[in-house]
């Protein structure tokens, strides 16, 4: 079955430590998108891309850093410059690199600072 | 600067009801519309697309309209089952000259009991 897979599904990370999180497609989707909920809030955008070696940044992005050398694989790496990264993250992508025709989700990777 | 807004936040209704949840924004000049359901710790599933051209999606006892002029859409829920507890979650796209912005509501939490 095609979809996004994320891992891991939990992530700790110590202060000061930098860690990647993994997204992989087998859609054949263009465009992917990394986005952060936190409780109560709606999910803010923080890197996409609309083709390989090519990404944007979102609203959110200080902190984080990504890279699309596959068309498959868009991985994120949160710093140590980002000073609250406790959240749930969750990969997508759409078919379009302008990411019309709606958006799948992965199943998510919840970060904790310990 | 687009706005989503979800009410309620939280709705708790008996098996069998049928049922609405409303998403309004700001900006009418939308491109599409996707409603989400998300499960405690889970990611997104994508459950019906309209694009802007459009009024209304079906797909089984889910339901969604959509009103560009006024900013609105609704979800409804046919005889509802307690499978269908989850959050639901709006998401509208704007068209940018830059990368496309999809903007997400903070959802409605619902609870169907027995």
């Amino acid at each position: 079955d095609g979809g996004i897979t994320q891992s891991p599904k939990y992530l700790f990370r110590k202060e000061g430590q930098n860690v990647t999180l993994s997204c992989e497609q087998n859609l054949n989707h263009d465009a992917m998108y990394w986005y952060r909920q936190d409780p109560g809030q709606g999910l803010r955008l923080i890197y996409y891309s609309q083709i390989v070696n090519d990404f944007q940044k979102g609203d959110i992005a200080e902190g984080y850093s990504v890279s699309r050398e596959k068309k498959e694989s868009f991985p994120l790496t949160v710093t140590s410059a980002q000073k609250n990264p406790t959240a749930f993250y969750l990969c997508a992508s759409s078919i379009t690199p302008q990411g019309l025709g709606g958006y799948t989700f992965g199943s998510g990777t919840r970060l904790t600072v310990v | 600067k687009q706005e989503v807004t979800q009410i309620p936040a939280a709705l708790s209704v008996p098996e069998g009801e049928n049922l609405v949840l409303n998403c309004s924004f700001t900006d009418s000049a939308i491109y599409n519309l996707q409603w989400f359901r998300q499960d405690p710790g889970k990611g997104l599933t994508s459950l019906l697309l309209i694009q802007s051209s459009q009024r209304e999606q079906t797909s089984g006892r889910l339901n969604a309209s959509l009103d560009k002029s006024s900013g609105r859409s609704t979800l409804y829920i046919a005889a509802s089952q307690p499978g269908d507890s989850a959050t639901y979650l709006c998401a509208v796209m704007i068209l940018t000259g830059g990368g496309n912005k999809l903007t997400f509501g903070t959802g409605t939490q619902l609870k169907v009991e027995l």
